[in-house]
């Protein structure tokens, strides 16, 4: 069975930091990531996917086939980025519900 | 465009009830997806509808039931309640398979 892995239950960064967000995961075909953010008091919003390889908001996530990872980074961290982030993992094809990780908590501290 | 909309947003039940929970999917959108949220298992995928048939299911006991109106709303039910049910239960929305989807603010569901 599919696995999402985030190391980190928190994080926490200076604001103007860079910022890295763990993501691994296992799963023996060709999945499709996504990163899914969660501000407070608001719902769980898409932030990234992999094959669309844009940034949002000043992050990008690039697959490593190779290391089974999806990490989220931001070179420069600002205040509004605090919140919850969670890597998640669609099966190829996309039939399928999400696998999400247990979820890093950022917080950018001013 | 309106979102993902779920109702109703708290519920109370004790041990036993049934319970059930209504979701309405983006315009549009033809795939209501259902997920569990606890502090301990985090979120864990429930099952899924397409076009009023059941799609995906998850790794659920059969007292989590669904089932998908032909306009796409979707409702999800859960009997003989147990303390363990107690969780954020989230519906996403998607327009086709392999589409992003698009959460709820959920259905926070207390069992006493």
């Amino acid at each position: 069975a599919q696995r999402v892995t985030q190391p980190e239950k928190l994080l926490s960064v200076f604001k103007g930091a860079p910022v890295e967000l763990k993501c691994n995961y296992s799963y023996s075909g060709s999945p499709e990531l996504f990163w899914y953010v969660q501000y407070s008091r608001q719902r769980l919003q898409l932030l990234l996917r992999h094959i669309s390889r844009e940034s949002i908001k000043g992050f990008t996530a690039d697959l490593n086939k190779g290391e089974t990872s999806f990490h989220l980074k931001k070179p420069f961290a600002q205040e509004e980025d605090s919140a919850m982030y969670y890597c998640a993992l669609m099966k190829g094809g996309g039939a399928d519900g999400l696998t999400f990780g247990k979820g890093t908590h950022l917080i950018i501290q001013p | 465009k309106a979102g993902v909309t779920q109702t109703p947003r708290y519920l109370i039940k004790t041990r036993g009830q049934q319970v059930t929970l209504s979701c309405s999917p983006i315009s549009g959108h033809r795939s209501v997806s259902w997920y569990q949220q606890t502090p301990g298992q985090g979120l864990q995928f429930l099952f899924e509808y397409f076009s009023e048939t059941q799609r995906n299911k998850g790794n659920f006991p059969g007292r989590f039931s669904g089932r998908q109106f032909s306009n796409s709303r979707s409702e999800m039910n859960v009997s003989t309640l147990e303390l363990g049910d107690s969780a954020l239960y989230l519906c996403a929305s998607r327009k086709e398979v392999g589409q992003p989807q698009h959460f709820g603010d959920g259905t926070r569901l207390s069992i006493l």
